[in-house]
Order: structure tokens, then sequence, then C-alpha cells
């Protein structure tokens, strides 16, 4: 089984709703991404835990927050979003982040809107 | 620093003919290469992976790329065309960090086919 899963798949938020994106995997795997996917353009990483762990975050603005409750769920939790943030956000797994052979997967994605 | 370069940003082809989608790396040492592929609307799958074994990779759906240090390539190809082949491809090249890696995508090659 080589599924991560994504939930909403659809998200309509104002600007000051407070709403959490959420990822799921169960392939035992210890590394955990979120990326970002404007329109037209390709995935962005925002994210990275290793072992529950945030061990790199790309300059994403505050008003993103990830968790990582456990190995197998990772949230995104989104606040005061702006219109520009409307975009496709894709989580992703790993076994681990150190080894260059891992492969990532990738979930279908999370469609946020911003109005 | 690791980078990939996608030659193209549209092609087209007609179905049953074959598939060339072009990508070079830099890379100071050996790289991690992949293809995923995009179908609209959806997330991403992994097509085929490069990690410094064999220079000929063969992927699903009977895609495979070839590894050519030499030219800096790491083309995409297919014998025939099929109407599902329709989707964005993204070669990725894998870049390590001080806290582990990360994927670096490539602008993406539209892939178009024909009846």
């Amino acid at each position: 089984d080589t599924e991560v899963t994504q939930t909403p798949k659809h998200l309509v938020m104002g600007m000051t709703n407070k709403k959490s994106l959420k990822c799921e995997q169960h392939m035992g795997h210890r590394a955990m991404y979120w990326y970002k996917q404007k329109a037209k353009k390709p995935p962005e990483l925002m994210f990275v835990y290793s072992y529950e762990k945030l061990s790199i975050n790309e300059s994403v603005p505050s008003r993103f927050s990830p968790e990582c409750p456990n190995s197998s769920l990772l949230n995104l939790h989104l606040h005061a979003l702006q219109p520009e943030d409307s975009a496709l956000y894709l989580c992703a797994s790993s076994q681990d982040v150190g080894s260059s052979g891992n492969t990532i997967y990738f979930g279908e994605g999370s469609w946020l809107t911003v109005v | 620093a690791q980078s990939v370069t996608q030659l193209d940003s549209h092609v087209s082809v007609s179905e049953g003919t074959p598939v060339l989608l072009r990508c070079n790396y830099s890379s100071s040492y050996s790289p991690s290469l992949f293809w995923y592929v995009q179908h609209p609307n959806k997330g991403l799958q992994l097509l085929l992976k490069y990690t410094s074994a064999a220079t000929l990779v063969k992927g699903i759906n009977g895609f495979e790329a070839e590894f050519k240090k030499s030219e800096t390539s790491f083309h995409l190809t297919k014998p025939s065309a099929h109407m599902s082949d329709a989707a964005e491809y993204f070669c990725v090249v894998r870049k390590s960090m001080e806290y582990g890696n990360k994927l670096v995508f490539g602008a993406g090659t539209i892939l178009r086919v024909k009846s």
C-alpha cells in the first residue's frame, strides 16, 4: 500500500477563517512533507518533518502552521490567509529524509481557495 | 547546487508514436533523479527514479529514462504514446540540505496526445 491520503479534497475559506488540512499515511514512513503548487507551476517545498520533528521550514509565513501529532499524521493549520495562498497543497511521505534513494510518495492534494 | 531544466514546456505527439521529454540536470555529484507525472487536477505519481545503479531505468506504463553523465541528461521516453499519457511531467532532482533532502522540480512539460 503506497497511499498518502489527504482531506479535504477541496476547501474554500475566508481570510479570517481558521481551517486545517490533514494528511495520513500507513506505510511506516518517518518523513512527511508539505508542498505548495500554484496554478501552472511546479510544486515547492514548505515543510519537512522527520521522526515527528520539524526539520525544514522553507521560510513559510506564520499563517501556515504545521503539526505532526504522530508518525502517521501531518496537519497544516491555516489562519488569516490571503487570496494569493490559493493553491494545491500536496502532502508526501518517505521512509526517512536521509537516504538519497528513498522514494517520496505524494497524496492527491487539497485544493484551497481563499476568498 | 542541484537543479533540473526541462527543455520543452509543451510536447505534442500522435497516439502510437514515440514520446521524448527532455531534461538536463546540474549536480556537483552523482544525483538522484526522478520523473513524476501529474494528470489534470490530480496529485503526483512517480514514474521512475535513478539512484546511481543502472543507467537505463524502466518505469511504470512503459516509460523509461536514460541517465547520461556525459550529456548531463535524463530524458524520458516511451515507444508508443497512449491517450491516457496526456498529462504534465516533472523531472526532479533530490537536493541535499543540512537537515535532510528535498525534491527540486523542473518547470514541467505538458504532453498532449492527438488521436
